[in-house]
């Protein structure tokens, strides 16, 4: 069955240092992959998207993700955490069918950014 | 731009009663799809419409059903209520293509006793 798979259920990171949560993929053909981030008490909210062409896609609030095909991979990143990056994040991808689409998410990665 | 209202946000119900659920969409966006969070089962499909026509369904028994209006507006409405149907159902709305983001409500949490 096509899935994402997120290996780690938390991530501990201090404040200034590099971020990595990752995301790997089991997906036939040419994946649409996402990552959402939830805060709590509130809905998900869009980082980013892979769609076709560069492998480096730049999101909002200085995230980033790379997407790896030989590696079947599409782990975010960002240069220096913030406290306030604290969250819930998901990658996802999309299930093609009846020219829709349905987002089949990850099990969620917690991020703790400590000062 | 208003985002996507989901209404209500608190919901508590007795185990046997039906309820529904509201989402109004971005302005411009045909496609509305919902979810089901819980800690046990994370983030589950529950179905997408689509122009008021329901394009995919999940695997969730009958209770769960749906429907879009002709202004997009969506509603879900669960009938007989389980303790396990306690979840935060998040509506989502798109331009309706396979490629393009979905933009979330902030949910309605759902609490069956």
């Amino acid at each position: 069955a096509q899935s994402v798979a997120q290996p780690e259920d938390q991530v501990n990171v201090a404040e200034g240092n590099p971020l990595t949560v990752k995301c790997t993929y089991s997906v036939s053909g040419n994946p649409y992959l996402f990552w959402y981030v939830q805060y709590p008490n509130r809905g998900l909210q869009f980082l980013l998207k892979y769609i076709t062409g560069d492998n480096l896609v730049k999101g909002s609030y200085g995230f980033e993700a790379e997407f790896n095909k030989s590696q079947t991979s599409f782990h975010l990143k960002k240069p220096s955490a913030l406290v306030s990056d604290s969250a819930l994040y998901f990658c996802a991808f999309v299930m093609i069918y009846n020219q829709g689409g349905k987002l089949i998410f990850g099990q969620g990665t917690e991020l703790s950014v400590k000062p | 731009k208003a985002g996507v209202t989901q209404t209500p946000r608190y919901l508590i119900k007795t185990r046997g009663q039906q309820v529904t659920l509201s989402c109004s969409p971005i302005s411009g966006h045909r496609s509305v799809s919902w979810y089901q969070q819980t800690p046990g089962q994370g983030l589950q499909f529950l179905f997408e419409y689509f122009s008021e026509t329901q394009r995919n369904k999940g695997n969730f028994p009958g209770r769960f059903s749906g429907r879009q209006f002709s202004n997009s507006r969506s509603e879900m409405n669960v009938s007989t209520l389980e303790l396990g149907d306690s979840a935060l159902y998040l509506c989502a709305s798109s331009l309706g293509s396979q490629n393009t983001e979905a933009f979330f409500g902030q949910g309605t949490r759902l609490t069956v006793v």
